[in-house]
């Protein structure tokens, strides 16, 4: 069955310091990949996508990810992190279809230490 | 651009009244919208896909009739929570698909006492 998993449930970072999340998906063909990022009691709001062509997509809130075809990875980084940047952190993949079903990771909760 | 509503953002009610949560996509037109439901601490949990002008798509173990869904237009859907019960206490969260990415709303916090 088509996964993605994101190994890390819990970060913590100091303010300042840079951010790697990381994302794999199950290997097939290239799905469209999404970052998502929840606040405490929100919605998801949308950092980044990629669909096709450049692997290094910029988001917004100073993220970037990395497409990684040969790694079924596309990971999340950032490289001076920010208070308000704590929050839970979920990859999501679309493997296309008439549906656009989005499947999840389980999130990783990013903790900020000043 | 892009934005999703909720309303209400949260909800307390009686057990065995029903409650309706709507959707709506403020600045894009949704052929398709999701309902997704999210325990504290845990990743969301894909309900339903809502197409509008036809019968929503359930996921499996997810009971139509407790859960009613409308697309009534290419902007508001609605979740209907009937003979709501403790159980059905929880974090609901709409999706609109534009442009092949979903956009989520706010969430709705349902609590049945």
């Amino acid at each position: 069955a088509q996964s993605v998993t994101q190994p890390d449930i819990h970060i913590t970072v100091s303010e300042g310091a840079s951010l790697e999340l990381r994302c794999n998906y199950s290997y097939g063909a290239t799905p469209y990949l999404f970052w998502y990022v929840q606040s405490p009691g929100q919605g998801l709001q949308l950092l980044l996508k990629y669909f096709s062509g450049d692997t290094l997509v910029q988001g917004i809130k100073g993220f970037e990810a990395e497409f990684k075809r040969s790694q079924s990875s596309f990971n999340l980084r950032k490289p001076s992190v920010h208070w308000s940047d704590a929050a839970e952190y979920f990859c999501a993949v679309n493997y296309g279809g008439a549906t656009n079903k989005l499947i999840f990771g389980t999130g990783t909760l990013l903790a900020v230490q000043p | 651009g892009a934005v999703v509503s909720q309303h209400p953002s949260w909800v307390i009610c009686k057990s065995g009244t029903s409650v309706k949560i709507e959707c709506r996509s403020l600045d894009f037109q949704a052929t398709t919208m999701f309902w997704y439901r999210q325990f504290p601490k845990q990743s969301l949990m894909l309900m339903a896909t809502s197409n509008e002008g036809s019968k929503a798509t359930y996921e499996q173990g997810v009971e139509k009739d407790k859960f009613l869904i409308n697309h009534a237009s290419l902007t508001l859907s609605t979740l209907t929570v009937t003979s709501a019960h403790p159980e059905d206490s929880s974090f609901y969260i709409c999706s609109a698909t534009g442009q092949e990415t979903q956009y989520f709303g706010p969430g709705t916090r349902l609590l049945v006492l």
